[in-house]
């Protein structure tokens, strides 16, 4: 699995768009991108994925660069309740995640 | 996403006895269980997976005979935690894998021992 480097932690305005970076240079063609955000005391919540087209649903977008070296997840209007640990993990296929420190982003009014 | 459910959300016990934990896969058959602990201020580390009907594969690291893992149905993985000290007081998370494109996570476990 590829190793990922993520910012140790951000704040973002409540309302705002909250922009979170991830790199990944060793990641191979065949590994896809994946975010998880942990609510304080709770499990691991799936955000999205991706391979290498930017990808968005109901959560958030993503945004891979065409290199596919790095990636961004972006919550486009924050709110309080986003407040958390956000994963971002390069895996061969969905099984075997293994987490780095992720980022944590707190959110503020 | 699918549905996973963990049991207890959370256990207080003493030192030397043994915890056990469920977890289940409420809405696909699992094939593969993961098993993670998370120890305060850390990230997730995996610490076993198993496949059903046969032995789990343990991460480096962690001690088969301490944490026993049994995967008998597809539905139903349980964690026992052997003779358990203080330092063992961790939080539990399953994963089941294998029956969609996406990994779930289970609610979590609370272990503390005393």
């Amino acid at each position: 699995d590829a190793k990922t480097t993520q910012p140790t932690s951000m704040d973002c305005a409540e309302g705002r768009a909250a922009n979170l970076p991830c790199n990944h240079s060793t990641i191979s063609g065949n590994e896809y991108v994946y975010w998880y955000r942990q609510i304080h005391s709770q499990g691991p919540q799936y955000i999205i994925h991706g391979l290498k087209n930017n990808e968005t649903n109901e959560m958030a977008s993503l945004i891979i660069t065409e290199d596919r070296k790095s990636s961004t997840l972006i919550l486009p209007h924050a709110t309080l309740r986003d407040t958390a640990v956000y994963y971002c993990i390069g895996v061969y296929n969905n099984n075997d995640m293994r987490f780095g420190a992720g980022t944590r982003l707190t959110v503020k009014p | 996403g699918a549905v996973v459910s963990q049991h207890p959300s959370r256990v207080i016990c003493k030192s030397g006895t043994s915890v056990k934990i469920e977890c289940r896969s409420l809405d696909f058959q699992a094939t593969t269980m993961f098993w993670y602990r998370q120890f305060p201020k850390q990230s997730l580390m995996l610490m076993a997976t198993s496949n059903e009907g046969s032995k789990a594969t343990y991460e480096q690291g962690v001690e088969k005979d301490k944490f026993l893992i049994n995967h008998a149905s597809l539905t139903l993985s349980t964690l026992t935690v052997t003779s358990a000290h203080p330092e063992d007081s961790s939080f539990y998370i399953c994963s089941p894998g294998g029956g969609t494109d996406t990994q779930y996570f289970g609610p979590g476990t609370r272990l503390t021992v005393l």
